[in-house]
């Protein structure tokens, strides 16, 4: 069974920093794509970013609204994914959901986490 | 960036009612569109992608179709548990973008 568990989600003051985690499980983790996709407060979805695998480089693409100051990494032999978001804006207060991408004629976000909600406010 | 609005916003039907959402692409898309469910509290769920294959374990009650600008989801019968908002996303081109969002309400 498929799963991905988001952690590392919390209060912060604007300018701060925060690192969110992805534990995946259940299928081979370094042969996808994975994405990170955030919730604002009774809001729609926004994508924030992608990383692909490592026979694409690890390459990243990423929301104008956050390039710059997040960055996503993965670590294969750990089955994980991170998210490490700096210069902190209120608005970047959401709940974000890690989700398993791929590429070719199917592609799609087939998996999502949980979610894990980070607050940013003084 | 490729904007994708979703009609209508929101929607009022009833059990075993047919409904129907519209996703239109400011751009051509080819078929890399998707459609999530999702309900309060959860993380949204994968229905279809490349516009017309249902995800596993997806009711046969959803269908997708469209290529290019436009694209639709219906739902053939809606049951209790589908009353819930509806994304699109197309996967064509970065930043990958979700349409506003459809909910569906019971009348």
């Amino acid at each position: 069974e498929v799963q991905l568990v988001e952690s590392g989600g919390g209060l912060v003051q604007p300018g701060g920093s925060l690192r969110l985690s992805c534990a995946a499980s259940g299928f081979t983790f370094s042969d996808h794509y994975m994405d990170w996709v955030r919730q604002a407060p009774g809001k729609g979805l926004e994508w924030v970013g992608r990383i692909r695998n490592k026979a694409n480089s690890y390459t990243t693409e990423y929301a104008a609204s956050v390039k710059g100051r997040f960055t996503i990494s993965r670590d294969d032999s750990k089955n994980s994914l991170y998210l490490q978001m700096n210069s902190l804006k209120t608005e970047d207060t959401a709940v974000y959901y890690c989700a398993r991408g791929s590429s070719g004629r199917n592609r799609k976000l087939d998996y999502w986490g949980q979610g894990t909600l980070v607050t940013v406010s003084s | 960036d490729i904007q994708l609005t979703q009609s209508p916003s929101f929607l009022s039907a009833s059990v075993g009612d047919r409904v129907t959402i519209t996703c239109r692409a400011s751009q051509g898309i080819s078929s890399y569109l998707a459609w999530y469910q999702q309900k309060p509290g959860k993380a949204p769920r994968l229905l279809i992608y490349a516009a017309s294959p249902l995800h596993s374990g997806v009711p046969s009650r959803f269908s997708g179709s469209g290529s290019g600008t436009e694209f639709t989801l219906t739902i053939s019968g809606l049951q209790p548990e589908d009353f819930a908002t509806y994304y699109c996303q197309q996967l064509d081109g970065y930043p990958l973008t979700f349409g506003g969002g459809t909910k569906v309400e019971i009348k």
